[in-house]
Formats: C-alpha cells, structure tokens, sequence
C-alpha cells in the first residue's frame, strides 16, 4: 500500500531533550516536506527537500533540523525542544513538488505525529 | 506574500443541505489551487485540486472553479452527509523561492443526521 508513515504518533518530552520524529514514504517520491499545524493558522511548512542530499528551510525552520541521506526518508530533528513547538506535525511527500504543473504534484500526507513539549 | 483566506468555521449543517465553503487568495503569478480534507485522527488528503483559470475541480461530489477574476477557489457541495464532517483546507502552491503549499487556517464542518 502507497503511504507516508511517521512515528511516534503520539509523544509527551520535556524541554531541552532531543528528538527525531522519522518519515518514511514507499512511493520513490522526491519531493518531501515537513509541516507544523497550530489552531488558527492552518499547516506551515518547516523544512522540504527536492531530492537526497537537498533540503531547504520553509517558513518556520528555526529550532528544527532535518536530512535526506535516502531517498525515502526524511527525519525531523528537535535538538532542544520547547514549549512552542508543541504542535501536531505532518511528513507530506509528491513526485513532484507542489509548485509544479504536473499531474504528479499532490501531496501525500502521513497520519500526523502530537508532540507535547512540557 | 502568498496568502489563502478561508471562511470562518465552526460550520454546522443538516444532512442533505448545500454547502459552501469560500476559499481566497493573493498570488503572484498563477498558483494551483487545492481543497485537502482531513478526517478525524488523520493526516490530509487531496480532495480536488486545479491548475489554471476556469478549470473546475471535483471529486465525491464536491466541486470547486478557480476563479481568477475574483481570486476565489469555493468549494460546494448540492447535498452533504455525515461522513463529510471533516476539517476543509484550501491551499494553493507557491513555486516562487520555496516549493511548498500555502494553507488557509481550516473550517470544521459538522453534518448533523
């Protein structure tokens, strides 16, 4: 089955503990994307990357890191979280990217992962 | 910058009324448009989407033209059930600088029986 996977779904941290929230896709999409979502604001993308090795900064990067060493994955990394980033995140990924006019643009989305920083 | 303004929710209706939800937004250039629905406890799926002036997009029985006179994307649907409750986002894709979709905030829509 075509999907976008995340893990862990759900996860509670203190401040300042380090973690990576993993993307997985299984569908050879190049195109991939992080994006926090936040009552009122709708989603707003953190970090994308074009392909492997090509990650590129969204609207709201800072406190955030990510890589593409393969092809299919895309982890979030939170050095030293805090409390605002306690959000609701999505991995998205496309053959293309989104701006493109093709027919291969839309946006697959995984099940979101709930992060509470205390 | 890129902006996509959507109607206000909570939207509460009856089964089998007509729905509207008004999507706008400010673009440079000639954006795609998206509808993306998302169910309780999931992430977002494509609903409709379309790419130029005057197309219309549709699916499930849904229905939105992206009007580029009146920069509006409206997404409607004749008679709603109550499978539809769902968040509803419009969106549109930037491809000036970051490659990334530009969200409205969401409206809630709950379909009673």
């Amino acid at each position: 089955e075509a999907q976008v996977t995340q893990n862990p779904r759900y996860l509670i941290t203190v401040t300042g503990k380090k973690l990576t929230v993993t993307c997985s896709q299984n569908m050879n999409h190049e195109y991939m994307s992080w994006y926090r979502q936040d009552p009122g604001l709708g989603l707003r993308q953190i970090y994308y990357s074009m392909n492997v090795e090509v990650t590129d900064k969204g609207d709201v990067p800072e406190g955030y890191k990510v890589s593409r060493k393969e092809k299919r994955n895309f982890p979030l990394i939170l050095e030293s979280p805090s409390p605002n980033q306690t959000s609701l995140y999505f991995c998205a990924s496309s053959l293309t990217p989104p701006g493109s006019k093709s027919s291969y643009n839309e946006q697959f989305f995984g099940p979101g992962t709930r992060l509470t920083v205390l | 910058g890129n902006s996509v303004t959507q109607m206000e929710g909570p939207v509460t209706l009856s089964e089998e009324a007509f729905l509207t939800i008004n999507c706008t937004y400010t673009a440079t250039g000639y954006p795609s448009l998206f509808w993306y629905v998302q169910y309780p406890g999931e992430g977002l799926q494509l609903l409709l989407k379309a790419t130029k002036a005057d197309d219309k997009g549709s699916n499930k029985g849904f229905e939105a033209t992206y009007r580029k006179e009146t920069t509006s994307f409206h997404l409607e649907k004749g008679s709603v059930q109550v499978s539809d409750s769902a968040v509803y986002f419009c969106a549109l894709s930037d491809f000036q600088g970051a490659q990334k979709l530009v969200f409205g905030q969401g409206t809630r829509l709950t379909i009673n029986p």
